[in-house]
């Protein structure tokens, strides 16, 4: 089983709406959660990065939340727009190895 | 400017036959790592390297080998023996001691 669930799996919006993604995971011990974007066919790149203490973290109109109690992010989208399509994938490092656990990723299309 | 350059984009392989997928990075970074992605689920670990003339086998080595003769340098071989090869691989690398990973833009390989 995969230590790190996202939903939904896939996501429609309009232009210039909100959105939020999920990201559960049972990755122990935790060290760090990250987001990635990718673009299909090219490589993932980082959006944030969040460790235990963190509970927020923000990167343009990008917004991650950590609940590290419920083992829980999400990230929130605001004032979408078309290059936002991608697949957005979290990612949960454990232990001093920095150990990466990916989520299957969810993929959110923007449409005009 | 600094990266991480993955080569050949795409990459077409006939059955039983051994192929090469080059990563070269002019971070400095110490580590670097081989990941499959495949359509639905999270990206899986192949191989990575600590350290130049060292590497250990991830979640997913059977069918693939490595070498670490240079530090800047982390080629991947596909064998035959791999059986289900059409994937999307990623190369990434990190500084020891730091979270942030850094990726490639990836190799599209399919067996014709």
């Amino acid at each position: 089983k995969n230590q790190v669930e996202q939903s939904p799996q896939s996501l429609i919006i309009l232009e210039g709406k909100n959105c939020t993604l999920q990201c559960n995971y049972t990755v122990s011990p935790f060290s760090n959660l990250r987001w990635y974007k990718q673009d299909t066919g090219r490589g993932p790149v980082s959006l944030t990065i969040m460790t235990f203490s963190e509970n927020t973290k923000s990167n343009g109109r990008y917004t991650a939340t950590l609940d590290a109690d419920t083992k829980q992010s999400s990230l929130h989208i605001t004032a979408s727009q078309l290059s936002d399509s991608a697949s957005y994938i979290c990612v949960v490092s454990a232990g001093d190895n920095n150990d990466m656990r990916f989520g299957a990723g969810t993929r959110l299309t923007v449409k005009p | 400017d600094g990266g991480i350059t993955q080569s050949p984009k795409y990459l077409f392989r006939k059955e039983g036959q051994n192929v090469t997928l080059s990563c070269e990075q002019n971070l400095n970074h110490d580590a670097m790592y081989w990941y499959r992605q495949d359509p639905g689920q999270g990206l899986r670990l192949i191989y990575y390297s600590q350290i130049v003339n060292d590497f250990q086998k991830g979640d997913i080595a059977e069918g693939y080998s490595v070498s670490r003769e240079k530090k800047e340098s982390f080629p991947l071989t596909v064998t035959s023996a791999q059986k289900n090869p059409t994937a999307f691989y990623l190369c990434a690398s990190r500084q020891s001691g730091q979270v942030g990973y850094t990726f490639g833009s990836g190799t599209r390989l399919t067996v014709v």
